[in-house]
């Protein structure tokens, strides 16, 4: 049974690029949550996607944004990628709010 | 909204002693409570979690935690760490109705063999 996946494992971007991460749940799971995590810091949510629907938003700007596709995976897209949004993003799956089963996350680094 | 203090940012031990790593958080109503681990190289992992019941939570690896509503605390502890146990633990909360976990900034712990 494979856990959350996502890719890729590292990323280097320019600044005012954009970017695309990808997430697939653990088997299962139907509800997808994001989060960045700054070095030295705790996981932050971004957002939760459920029904293919943005259920839940953190305090992050309109640049970032998402999508969750029929068989749950989900992406996580930045735009006008700025230096302080270097950081690992994790994706998370529950089963709706149960448990949430983390993957080992995107490294995005800007420069 | 909540948010979650974790009082060490980095501990040392020796094999054998005890541990109790702090978790405060600041919500005054009703609260899930969890601590994951993340070892050197690996996902998050949930180590226990609180929903309701007894405050006295045990979770995988020996870890246990105890919820006191009074001091808004979920300290983790455990009696005897080892070797393996060196990793980075983060206290986590959120209401039962939001999704949106506030994680703490993260205690890493090292056990010296």
């Amino acid at each position: 049974d494979a856990g959350v996946t996502q890719s890729p494992t590292h990323l280097i971007k320019t600044r005012g690029q954009q970017v695309t991460l990808r997430c697939s749940p653990k088997s299962g799971h139907d509800t997808v949550s994001w989060y960045q995590q700054a070095l030295g810091q705790g996981p932050q949510f971004i957002f939760q996607y459920y029904e293919e629907e943005e259920r839940q938003r953190g305090n992050f700007p309109d640049r970032f944004s998402g999508h969750q596709f029929p068989n749950y995976s989900s992406e996580l897209n930045v735009n006008a990628l700025l230096l302080g949004d270097s950081a690992l993003y994790l994706c998370a799956s529950s089963l709706r709010q149960n448990e949430q089963y983390f993957g080992p996350g995107t490294r995005l680094t800007v420069t | 909204a909540q948010s979650v203090s974790q009082h060490n940012h980095h501990v040392i031990l020796s094999e054998a002693a005890s541990l109790e790593l702090g978790c405060n958080y600041s919500y005054g109503g009703t609260v899930n409570l969890f601590w994951y681990v993340q070892y050197p190289g690996q996902h998050l992992q949930l180590l226990l979690k609180y929903f309701s019941g007894d405050p006295l939570v045990k979770g995988i690896k020996g870890f246990e935690a105890e919820f006191i509503k009074s001091k808004f605390s979920f300290n983790l502890r455990k009696p005897s760490v080892q070797w393996s146990d060196t990793a980075e633990y983060f206290c986590a909360v959120n209401a039962p109705w939001d999704n949106d976990m506030r994680f703490g900034a993260g205690t890493r712990l090292t056990v010296k063999p």
